[in-house]
């Protein structure tokens, strides 16, 4: 299994700021990636973070409201940008060793814009 | 695109009661993740079934991979309230990280 953590665990902030959401796993793993989860609603994925390259964004979701960072194997950031209302959601790191392989999820961040 | 659908979408049972919960699939299943998940946290990885039949025990916990009927059902045994949340299945894709998932269900377990 992996160890994944995320900082911060929950937030509350205003409209038009942006937040930084810190993963860090426990060993190098090959696969990042960054869901949401709105209240009520099931897993939508936003970004896969690639190491040392642009991420690569699912339909609906843009580099300008969603930047990715991945420096190395085992880190990767998510900031979400000029926050409204309708971003409360959680925000859930997740890893894969390889393909076909065990997917696991870190505590997730929850996030609420006023 | 694959669907899951999960039933029931909630649950509420007496402590020491039996459960199952249904996952199925609009397309064949190569595999299939059941999670747990506390209101408001992350997803806690229970098991991974890879091929028909599979079947796999985590604690009470027993899930089953059924490959014709694109469905997979995982089963409590003598529920406690530690066992409430919401469960989630899940089916990985061939592209890395783009597993569709369904839309949960929400355990409760009185004691």
């Amino acid at each position: 299994s992996a160890v994944i953590s995320q900082k911060p665990s929950r937030d509350i902030c205003q409209r038009g700021t942006s937040l930084t959401i810190q993963c860090q796993v426990d060993s190098q793993v090959t696969m990042m990636f960054w869901y949401r989860q709105q209240p009520g609603q099931s897993l939508t994925l936003i970004a896969t973070a690639n190491q040392g390259s642009e991420a690569t964004y699912e339909s609906g979701f843009v580099i300008d409201k969603f930047p990715i960072s991945r420096p190395n194997l085992t880190f990767s950031t998510l900031t979400v940008s000029n926050m409204s209302p309708e971003d409360s959601s959680i925000y859930l790191c997740s890893v894969e060793r390889s393909t076909g392989n065990e997917q696991f999820f870190g505590p997730g961040t929850r996030l609420t814009v006023l | 695109s694959q669907e899951l659908e999960q039933s029931p979408q909630s649950l509420i049972v007496q402590e020491g009661k039996n459960l199952t919960i249904n996952c199925t699939s609009s397309k064949t299943l190569y595999g299939l993740y059941w999670y747990k998940q506390k209101y408001g946290e992350g997803l806690i990885f229970l098991m991974m079934l890879q091929k028909g039949g599979e079947e796999k025990s985590h604690e009470k916990i027993t899930a089953k991979l059924d490959e014709k009927k694109q469905q997979s059902s995982l089963h409590i045994t003598a529920s406690q309230p530690s066992h409430a949340g919401i469960y989630l299945c899940g089916a990985p894709n061939t592209n890395a990280g783009k597993s569709t998932f369904g839309d949960g269900t929400t355990l409760t377990v009185k004691p």
